[in-house]
């Protein structure tokens, strides 16, 4: 079976700018988490969606959204990007409520 | 806010030598716990996962022990190799209506010398 994939792997912005990363799951897999992973606040939990329904949702700024569509592919959009979203990505997904498993990340800078 | 937080930031050892790594969590609540390896440049990878059902499960080579008295998670990795060396996380899921979301701690880096 395919893992979860992530695209792009690598992106580079400008401040003010938005960006939208695509996450796809592993086959048979409904559920689709997403985590930003700092050197200083390490991995955080954003948004998990179900069956294209937000289920659980991180705490961070409405800048930052997702979506899943009918197939369970995910994406995320961060808007008005600033310097401290620079970070690495992760996509995670599951059958539901048990082992999630992540995708290699897409690593975004914002200059 | 709640968290899971690790004891160690690192931890060194032998190649052979048994390796325990430790972690605390908050929530009580938190019934569904994972241990994740990360190396350098990937994403991280799942290890063995627990119930709050149960205190302990073994894998290949890793056992997970759960002490909920006192919140407190460890993995247990027998004979550990060279490639055992990575990131080391714990994570609780205190996701809401059936779902996931999982609180990682900080980490531990294991680094294991031949």
């Amino acid at each position: 079976k395919a893992g979860v994939t992530q695209t792009p792997r690598y992106l580079i912005k400008t401040r003010g700018q938005q960006v939208t990363l695509s996450c796809s799951p592993i086959s048979g897999h409904r559920s689709v988490s997403w985590y930003q992973q700092t050197p200083g606040q390490g991995l955080q939990f954003l948004f998990e969606y179900f069956s294209e329904t937000q289920r659980n949702k991180g705490n961070f700024p409405g800048r930052f959204s997702g979506r899943q569509f009918s197939n369970s592919r995910s994406e995320m959009n961060v808007s008005t990007l600033e310097l401290g979203d620079s970070a690495l990505y992760l996509c995670a997904s599951s059958v539901d409520r048990d082992e999630q498993y992540f995708g290699p990340g897409t690593r975004l800078t914002v200059t | 806010g709640e968290s899971v937080g690790l004891h160690l930031p690192t931890l060194s050892v032998q190649e052979g030598d048994n390796s325990i790594i430790n972690c605390a969590y908050s929530n009580s609540a938190s019934d569904y716990f994972i241990w994740y390896k990360q190396e350098s440049g990937k994403g991280p990878q799942f290890i063995i996962d627990i119930r709050s059902n149960m205190d302990k499960r073994q894998g290949q080579r890793v056992t997970v022990l759960l002490n909920k008295t006192v919140k407190h998670l460890s993995l247990q990795i027998a004979a550990t190799q060279p490639g055992d060396s990575a990131v080391y996380f714990c994570a609780e899921n205190i996701g809401i209506q059936a779902g996931t979301a999982l609180i990682f701690g900080k980490g531990t880096t294991l680094s294991v010398s031949s």
